[in-house]
C-alpha cells in the first residue's frame, strides 16, 4: 500500500482562499518532489526540495520540506481557477534509489 | 521531440493477448520511468532504466510485465496474457542524467496509454 500519505484528499475553496496539503512519508526521503496533474492531463513537475527544513517559493507557491525529512507542505496563496488539478508529492522511500513514490495526492477544486 | 510521446495512446485488448506499449523520452534523456496509474490515484513505479540498463524493477506486479530499452532511448512496456485488472493508464518519465538519488530529477511526463482489457 501507499506509504506516502497525503492530506487532506479533496479540497474545495472559494477563488482568492488559500490552499495547503500535507504530504507524510513512513521514511526519511533524500529528496522531495511536488506534481501538478490537470483533470485528464499528465503529471508536470513543480519542485524539488533536498535539504532539511528548505523552504522554496515560486510566484503564489509556497514549498516546504521538514526537519526530519519525512514531511512536507505546500501552500497556495489566493487560489486562482487555474490552480485547479491534483497535487502531489513524491519521493524516494529508500535511500539511494531512483523509486520514486508516489502520494495520494490532494485534488483541489477552486470556486469563483 | 518538444516532449515524451507514447504510443499508442489508447488500446483496448481482448483477455489473454499480448501488448507492447511505446514510450519515446524526451532525446539525450538518460533516465526512464515506467508507472501505471489507476483512476484518482498517484502514479505507481513499475520499473527505471538509466540509459539501457533496467536498475529496478521491483514494482512490475508479476511476471507477465517487462520492459526494455534496448538502445537507451525508446522503450517498451510488455504485458503477457493481459487480465482485465491490467486495465489502467500506463506512464512513462524521462529525466536528464541524475549522479545520485538527491540529485537534480526533473521527470518529464508522457500522455500515457489508456489500457483496457476487456
Amino acid at each position: 500500500g501507499q506509504q506516502v500519505m497525503q492530506i487532506p484528499q479533496y479540497q474545495h475553496v472559494q477563488e482568492g482562499e488559500d490552499f495547503t496539503t500535507y504530504c507524510n512519508s513512513s521514511t526519511t526521503l533524500s529528496n522531495i518532489q511536488w506534481y501538478k496533474q490537470r483533470p485528464g492531463g499528465h503529471p508536470v513537475f513543480l519542485i524539488q526540495l533536498v535539504k532539511s527544513g528548505e523552504v522554496k517559493k515560486q510566484k503564489r507557491l509556497t514549498f516546504q520540506f521538514g526537519e526530519a525529512k519525512k514531511n512536507s507542505s505546500l501552500h497556495i496563496t489566493a487560489t486562482q481557477t487555474t490552480d485547479v488539478g491534483t497535487y502531489f508529492c513524491a519521493g524516494p522511500l529508500t535511500s539511494g534509489t531512483y523509486k520514486y513514490i508516489f502520494g495520494t495526492g490532494t485534488r483541489l477544486k477552486v470556486l469563483a | 521531440g518538444a516532449g515524451v510521446s507514447q504510443s499508442p495512446r489508447y488500446k483496448v485488448t481482448k483477455r489473454g493477448q499480448d501488448v507492447a506499449l511505446r514510450c519515446d523520452p524526451i532525446s539525450g534523456h538518460v533516465s526512464l520511468y515506467w508507472y501505471r496509474q489507476a483512476l484518482g490515484q498517484g502514479p505507481e513505479f513499475l520499473t527505471y532504466f538509466n540509459y539501457e540498463a533496467q536498475q529496478d524493477k521491483s514494482g512490475l506486479p508479476n511476471d507477465r510485465f517487462s520492459a526494455e530499452r534496448p538502445e537507451g532511448s525508446i522503450s517498451t512496456l510488455t504485458i503477457q496474457r493481459t487480465e482485465q485488472r491490467d486495465s489502467a493508464m500506463y506512464r512513462c518519465a524521462s529525466s536528464a542524467l541524475q549522479l545520485a538519488a538527491s540529485s537534480y530529477n526533473e521527470q518529464f511526463f508522457g500522455p500515457g496509454t489508456r489500457l483496457t482489457v476487456l
